[in-house]
């Protein structure tokens, strides 16, 4: 079964250092998607980045960049000069096929929850 | 675009009662929409599969009887706790498929607290 594990259960920074969050991805489909989605401690959900399973290229938007890294099944995001305002839960997920046809969900890692200090 | 509202986004109340969560696609037509809980401090853990016209499927260990979902239109699922207890009190989020590969667009979450 498919399984996301995000090993850092909390990190704490100061303001302006970068920050990597960790994520180690399980899966026997050879097509998927990993997503990362940030939590803020309203609850809702924002979407962050969604990359399927043949596009190895590294991303980049702004301070968030993400590595992703087929060989070591992980798919590791960074926040460089990290603010207060990136404070959050931050969870990692992948996409499990159900059925064939395409029906899918979205199996979420535990989360980091990332605080940043001024 | 793809905006997917929940109503309400707080609820009490009491034990035994029940309660319904509305999700709607606000500017896109869902024909899939899914249901998650999250317990606090815990991740999001999928209950059921909503498709419009059709049964939902639930996840091993959800209570179909107790967690009544109901995809009435394209733009609309309702999730129904029935006969409610204090432990049922979780945050409940849908999501409603989009158009592309995997894309789920998510709603801002019901906090549900039974006293």
């Amino acid at each position: 079964a498919q399984k996301v594990t995000q090993a850092q259960t909390e990190i704490s920074v100061v303001e302006k250092e970068d920050v990597t969050l960790d994520c180690v991805y399980e899966t026997r489909d050879t097509t998927y998607y990993l997503f990362w989605y940030k939590q803020p401690p309203s609850g809702e959900l924002v979407f962050l980045i969604r990359r399927n399973s043949f596009d190895e290229q590294n991303e980049i938007s702004g301070r968030y960049s993400w590595n992703f890294q087929k060989s070591t099944s992980s798919f590791n995001f960074t926040i460089t000069a990290s603010q207060v305002v990136d404070s959050a839960v931050y969870f990692c997920a992948l996409s499990e096929i159900i059925t064939q046809g395409g029906s899918e969900k979205l199996v979420f890692g535990k989360g980091t929850k990332l605080t940043v200090n001024p | 675009g793809a905006v997917v509202s929940q109503h309400p986004s707080r609820v009490i109340c009491k034990s035994g009662t029940s309660v319904k969560i509305e999700c709607r696609s606000l500017d896109f037509q869902a024909t899939t929409m899914f249901w998650y809980r999250q317990f606090p401090k815990q991740s999001l853990m999928l209950m059921a599969t909503s498709n419009e016209g059709s049964k939902a499927t639930y996840e091993q260990g959800v209570e179909k009887d107790k967690f009544l979902i109901n995809h009435a239109s394209l733009t609309l699922s309702t999730l129904t706790v029935t006969s409610a207890h204090p432990e049922d009190s979780s945050f409940y989020i849908c999501s409603a498929r989009g158009r592309g590969p995997y894309e789920q667009y998510f709603g801002p979450g019901t906090r549900l607290t039974v006293t």
